[in-house]
């Protein structure tokens, strides 16, 4: 079956400017996870979803950031007022539920890089 | 709070020989899941083998075991027969069950299988 897909998959910016990130779970998972990939922080935990569960944002960097997910499908993630430290890779991930012994299947991510 | 260490930041092997990558962690939990990742050039994040810490028997998956030392808070992977599509940067990663359900990961160790 399909994975997880992402759009873009690469995405240049300007500074200052808003951009938007996509991610479609694989079909049927109810937990859906955003982490953040860069050289100088590794791999970062962002935000995630559990059915129509409050989200925990506890790994959200700043109030620039935000994300939603609608339906308990698609999430969008927002960054507001973009920065040049925002240049990284945002990876999304799903799984069947949030329970920890689920897997997390990750999309192929999108590069977004901040000019 | 938990943190988890993979000390070698490269490492090379020649095709059809075996290599081990390590990865250290702290924490005070008793309970938790770990996971080593695999991240191809493509960037998608591939799970290679899980581990609950509960079990004390090693998790395999055809060319792919752990060594896992609670103890010692060790947990190691060991690929055996090398082959040259497991070039990749490999994560270990933990879900801590005090720290909510997202992975924490270590800082990664890049592999190259020398022909």
């Amino acid at each position: 079956g399909a994975g997880v897909s992402q759009s873009p998959s690469n995405k240049v910016t300007e500074k200052g400017k808003d951009v938007e990130l996509r991610c479609d779970p694989i079909s049927g998972h109810t937990a859906l996870y955003w982490y953040r990939q860069s050289l100088g922080q590794g791999l970062e935990f962002l935000i995630y979803f559990q059915g129509n569960s409050a989200p925990d944002k506890s790994g959200l960097p700043s109030d620039r950031f935000s994300a939603e997910r609608t339906g308990g499908s698609v999430s969008t993630l927002t960054i507001q007022r973009t920065q040049q430290e925002d240049s990284a890779v945002y990876l999304c991930a799903s799984s069947l539920d949030s329970s920890s012994t689920d897997t997390q299947y990750f999309g192929p991510g999108t590069r977004l890089t901040v000019l | 709070a938990q943190t988890v260490t993979q000390s070698q930041p490269e490492m090379s092997v020649q095709e059809a020989e075996t290599v081990t990558l390590s990865c250290t962690y702290d924490t005070s939990e008793n309970n938790y899941y770990l996971f080593w990742y695999k991240q191809p050039p493509s960037r998608q994040m591939i799970l290679v083998i899980r581990q609950e810490a509960y079990k004390q028997q090693n998790a395999t998956e055809n060319r792919f075991s752990v060594n896992f030392q609670k103890a010692a808070k060790s947990f190691s992977l060991k690929i055996s027969d090398s082959q040259l599509g497991d070039t990749a940067m490999y994560f270990c990663a933990f879900i801590f069950h005090n720290a909510g359900n997202m992975l924490t990961f270590g800082g990664g160790t890049r592999l190259m299988v020398k022909p």
